[in-house]
């Protein structure tokens, strides 16, 4: 069972490149990796998905080592509005035969931008 | 499109006594999710649905039952509610077509206390 781990918080300051690092070492041939931002009091709200190599859209880029025991998300040039809890996801196809039913979100990491 | 609902938004339980959580989505999504969200811990899956009709368990099934009778409903049942189903529940659907997960799209959440 693929367990994620995450920093509990990072902080940084508007401007500034930032770079949130999960670890799933367990991380199965089928699993994807995917991040979910989430503000206070709302649901989580999805950013990017990725297998393997990079992949990047609008908002972020995901970065993840041939071996995809760990991933990178990186968001370019953070704004205060980019204050939320971010979290990995690790999982796949909900359908499919070798799939237990486990999506593991990791506990969550807790950017703050500084002005 | 209102997205994905959740009914009620707060609950304040007794010990024993029994609800039901409703999801709606107007997206004609195939799969649907039941999360709950306690601090330190991230989101853990607790039932999921592939289609109207079909249900399975996730990671934290216990003490809990749904019923997805009409696609664009996911009911979440607690028969018998115990203090450490304090939490915060949410819903999510998604279309099925990923190749990994899909991108799930929350609901707003529910804010659930029992005494």
């Amino acid at each position: 069972l693929a367990k994620t781990t995450q920093p509990i918080s990072m902080d940084s300051y508007e401007g500034q490149e930032v770079n949130i690092t999960c670890s799933h070492n367990n991380i199965a041939t089928n699993d994807y990796i995917t991040w979910y931002q989430q503000f206070p009091s709302q649901g989580p709200r999805f950013i990017i998905q990725g297998y393997k190599t990079k992949v990047t859209n609008e908002v972020a880029s995901l970065f993840i080592p041939a071996d995809r025991k760990s991933s990178t998300l990186s968001l370019p040039r953070v704004s205060l509005s980019d204050t939320a809890v971010y979290y990995c996801l690790v999982g796949a196809r909900m359908n499919a035969p070798s799939n237990t039913g486990k999506l593991i979100f990791g506990q969550g990491t807790t950017l703050q931008v500084k002005p | 499109n209102a997205g994905v609902t959740q009914t009620p938004k707060f609950r304040v339980l007794k010990t024993g006594q029994s609800m039901t959580l409703l999801c709606a989505q107007d997206m004609n999504h195939e799969y649907m999710y039941w999360y709950r969200q306690d601090p330190g811990m991230g989101l853990r899956l607790i039932h999921y649905s592939v289609g109207e009709g079909t249900t399975a368990k996730g990671e934290v099934p216990d003490g809990y039952n749904v019923s997805r009778l009409k696609k664009q409903n996911f009911l979440l049942g607690l028969e018998s509610a115990a203090p450490s189903q304090t939490s915060v529940y949410f819903c999510a659907s998604s279309d099925g077509t990923g190749q990994g997960t899909d991108t799930q799209y929350f609901g707003p959440g529910t804010r659930l206390t029992v005494l």
